[in-house]
């Protein structure tokens, strides 16, 4: 069973305009959400985190919000750029449970088109 | 500071023999952690040492070991390969209270 869920495999967007990568999770005990970037033939890179007793993280281009009700998470990167073109991984955590590590989505592909 | 190393970078196995990989975390950092990725499953969790314990552990079948040493290097061992064993191997490494992980380049394995 998968407990975290990246629906979509891909997504295309035009340069500038606005990139939405959705997450949804199962776990109620989530409380700790990571976005990470990877680029091929290389390991993954953190983006952004956002704790569950927030409802929105920013950081520059990007913004992560949490729907704890809806168990839905999303990056929004604005505007998109090509260099934004990667494999984008959602994670959650437990963070005060004993199963401390982070449980990752299969990710999603962004391209961004000049 | 000094990234996460993980050697060798490239590694081709046939099926049945073993292999060991390695890790190096970041300076300070005592909790190391193994994840496979394969194309279209993410990042799955192996699992994760902390001074020289196993913390954690996914749901691999037991030819997946692991082990970390006194100054937190880490190894990854498979035993007897098999074929869907063939994918990247991540290491991460992360700080006393802090649930960032930092990620090495990983080692791709492919098992012939």
């Amino acid at each position: 069973d998968q407990q975290v869920k990246q629906n979509s495999p891909s997504l295309s967007v035009q340069e500038g305009r606005i990139s939405i990568l959705n997450c949804d999770y199962t776990n109620s005990m989530f409380d700790y959400f990571l976005w990470y970037k990877k680029y091929p033939a290389e390991g993954p890179t953190f983006l952004i985190s956002i704790s569950s007793i927030k409802d929105k993280n920013e950081d520059g281009r990007f913004t992560v919000f949490l729907n704890k009700s809806a168990k839905h998470l999303s990056l929004h990167i604005v505007p998109s750029q090509p260099g934004d073109s990667a494999v984008y991984f959602c994670a959650a955590l437990n963070y005060g449970g004993s199963q401390g590590n982070l449980i990752f989505g299969k990710g999603t592909k962004l391209s961004v088109k000049p | 500071k000094a990234g996460v190393t993980q050697t060798p970078r490239y590694l081709i196995k046939t099926r049945g023999q073993q292999v060991t990989l390695s890790c190096s975390p970041i300076s300070g950092h005592r909790s190391v952690s193994w994840y496979q990725q394969t194309p279209g499953q993410g990042l799955q969790f192996l699992f994760e040492y902390f001074s020289e314990t196993q913390r954690n552990k996914g749901n691999f079948p037991g030819r997946f070991s692991g082990r970390q040493f006194s100054n937190s290097r880490s190894e990854m061992n498979v035993s007897t390969l098999e074929l869907g064993d063939s994918a990247l191997y991540l290491c991460a490494s992360k700080g006393q209270n802090n649930e960032k992980l930092f990620f090495g380049s990983g080692t791709q394995l492919s098992v012939l």
